[in-house]
Formats: C-alpha cells, sequence, structure tokens
C-alpha cells in the first residue's frame, strides 16, 4: 500500500489529453514538493516534473504538472504511442521523514 | 556529462550481505543529496535512503537498522551497505540525485534529476 495513491492504469488515444492523479495528504503533498517519472522497462527513470510544475530541460511541454492541496497531477496533452510507460509521483513526507513514491499508472495509447 | 552508475549487485541468500556502489560524474556527490531507490520484480518504484551534502541520513522502515547508505568524496562515491538481506529485498536498485536544497532551516526535496541504470539484487537460497 503506497503512502501516494495513483490510478493503477490510464488510457488515452492520440491527440486526447490525458491526466494521472496522484493523492497525498498534508505531510506529503500538502507541504512539500511534488515530482513526476517516467519508466519504461529496462531503462533508468526520467523526471518529467520537480517543484510541483517545473520541467527539466529537454522535456517537451506536452508534459505538465500542478499540485492543489493534497493532490497533484500529471498532464500528457498529445500521447504518442512512445508515451507509453509507468508514470510515478514522488514527495517528501515530513512526518515520517522519508521519501514516498505513488505505486504507478501504466499509460497505454489507443 | 552527468552520469551515475552502480554496480554491486549479485545473488546472495538470506541473511547475506551486499555492498552496492554508485559512481558518479560530471558532478559532486558530497554537495549533492543522493538516494536509494529499487523496484521489486512487478512492484513499483519504493524510496529506500537519502544523504544530505551535511552528511545526515534517513531510511525507509523497511531497511532501517540493516541498510547503511555512505559515500566516499574523494572518489565522488555512494555506497549502500545492505546486511541481513531477505526475500523482500529482491529488487534492482537505482542511485538517483535530487535537486533539492536547504532554505529556512530546512531541507527539500525538488525531484530526482539523475538516475543511474541500476544494478540488480536477488536473495534467494
Amino acid at each position: 500500500q503506497s503512502v501516494l495513491t495513483q490510478p493503477p492504469s490510464v488510457s488515452a488515444a492520440p491527440g486526447q489529453k490525458v491526466t494521472i492523479s496522484c493523492s497525498g495528504s498534508s505531510s506529503n503533498i500538502g507541504n512539500n514538493y511534488v515530482s513526476w517519472y517516467q519508466h519504461l522497462p529496462g531503462t533508468a527513470p526520467k523526471l518529467l516534473i520537480y517543484e510541483n510544475s517545473k520541467r527539466p530541460s529537454g522535456i517537451p511541454d506536452r508534459f505538465s504538472g500542478s499540485k492543489s492541496g493534497t493532490s497533484a497531477t500529471l498532464g500528457i496533452t498529445g500521447p504518442q504511442t512512445g508515451d507509453e510507460a509507468d508514470y510515478y509521483c514522488g514527495a517528501w513526507d515530513s512526518r515520517l521523514s522519508v521519501g514516498v513514491f505513488g505505486g504507478g499508472t501504466k499509460l497505454t495509447v489507443l | 556529462e552527468v552520469q551515475l552508475v552502480e554496480s554491486g549487485g549479485g545473488l546472495v541468500q538470506p541473511g547475506g550481505s551486499l555492498r552496492l556502489s554508485c559512481a558518479a560524474s560530471g558532478f559532486i556527490v558530497s554537495s549533492s543529496y543522493m538516494n536509494w531507490v529499487r523496484q521489486a520484480p512487478g512492484k513499483g518504484l519504493e524510496w529506500v535512503a537519502v544523504m544530505y551534502g551535511g552528511g545526515i541520513t534517513y531510511y525507509a522502515d523497511s531497511v532501517k537498522g540493516r541498510f547503511t547508505i555512505s559515500r566516499h568524496s574523494s572518489n565522488n562515491m555512494l555506497f549502500l551497505q545492505m546486511n541481513r538481506l531477505t526475500i523482500e529485498d529482491t529488487a534492482e536498485y537505482y542511485c538517483a540525485r535530487d535537486i533539492g536544497g536547504y532554505k529556512y532551516g530546512l531541507y527539500y526535496h525538488s525531484g530526482m534529476d539523475v538516475w543511474g541504470l541500476g544494478t540488480t539484487v536477488t536473495v534467494s537460497s
């Protein structure tokens, strides 16, 4: 049981916008930055979003992040087949003094 | 080029020990927040441990008292000493840099921007 809650899977057609939610509490998302990662099997996880909504250089603006209260959302506009991967949210938990991840969401592009 | 390369994984019996290494290039480990993250087969990412630039460390409850994160400044490396291993420790282990900082007397975590490719640890009899 992960501290952060994500849907196990989402799907979208190319050209649509898909969102992945991440729900936590005041001790993690509510008072700390949220980050998002893309993970393909056999590869290193890739940082997509840091500090809730910032994109590292090289990450296309099709990827966006937002946070409200104790929840965060990753948006992917016009998903491509190359975006099929597992997506994870992460944050620090100040009460537990540990890093926490969501359980991961598998994106399928129809 | 900023890069992390893990090594040291392998097959170990339950109750055994293993030391993972992570070689960094392009940045200074001792000035960075460095993490270990693992992924068990068929499971999601699990945070394991962090070491801040000042040397403070934190651990996941599942490894506290058994794992120790450390670093060697002269060769710019990060380590994870794993003792009393159990089958549940079987996973791919990644080291990762966090681009957090220290502000108003508190450490903050921004996100892990550099990851290695991982090293596989299998605990089995």
